[in-house]
């Protein structure tokens, strides 16, 4: 299995509404990422969680909330977001050769 | 810190031409260097890694990359490019030992018939 499942594939919420992206891999892979990425942008780094420990956060607003329950699931939980979060949120795992394996991505439109 | 500059916003080509797309980047200390490909609606896809060793290395879908140190610069290149090539590309810089990989602003290569 070499593969990232990430769902909702897509998503529309409200600004006052709580919902959570999901993200799964079963390659063995000890690292785990949030990207945002915005139309006609390259991918920017939200979260690292590395061995389930939160390495890496960017200055992301408190809005987004990651979670790694276990080595195999990752999750970004939503709350009072703005339209401009609309954007594709993309999970990535790594090992040691620290090539990126992404997900199709989560559209997310906040209205 | 590093940073990643991709020449060619759009690279527009006819089928069965070659293809170039430029990336140069800057860091102070040795790093790792990935081309990625993303289609329309999708995640990103690999083609090819430099991580050390052989400076021309070849990845999927008949791509190659040439990692040129003194020159800062690991160009993409594919002899032949076919329509299903439309996409967009990024250059990706990596930090050994690093969790961040630093991607550039993206080439949107686009294949004409």
């Amino acid at each position: 299995d070499t593969e990232v499942t990430q769902t909702p594939k897509h998503l529309v919420m409200g600004m006052t509404n709580k919902k959570s992206l999901k993200c799964e891999q079963h390659m063995g892979h000890r690292a785990m990422y949030w990207y945002k990425q915005k139309a006609k942008k390259p991918p920017e780094l939200m979260f690292v969680y590395s061995y389930e420990k939160l390495s890496i956060n960017e200055s992301v607003p408190s809005r987004f909330s990651p979670e790694c329950p276990n080595s195999s699931l990752l999750n970004l939980h939503l709350h009072a977001l703005q339209p401009e979060d609309s954007a594709l949120y993309l999970c990535a795992s790594s090992q040691r050769d620290n090539v990126l394996t992404f997900g199709a991505g989560s559209r997310l439109t906040v209205l | 810190a590093q940073s990643v500059t991709q020449l060619d916003s759009q690279v527009p080509v006819f089928e069965e031409a070659p293809v170039e797309l430029r990336c140069n980047y800057s860091s102070s200390v040795s790093v790792y260097l990935f081309w990625y490909v993303q289609y329309p609606n999708q995640g990103l896809q690999l083609l090819l890694k430099y991580l050390s060793g052989s400076t021309l290395v070849k990845g999927i879908n008949g791509f190659e990359a040439e990692f040129n140190k003194s020159q800062t610069s690991f160009h993409l290149r594919k002899p032949s490019v076919h329509i299903s090539d439309t996409a967009e590309y990024f250059c990706a810089v990596r930090g050994g030992g690093g969790f961040k990989t630093i991607f550039g602003a993206g080439t949107r290569l686009f294949v004409k018939a």
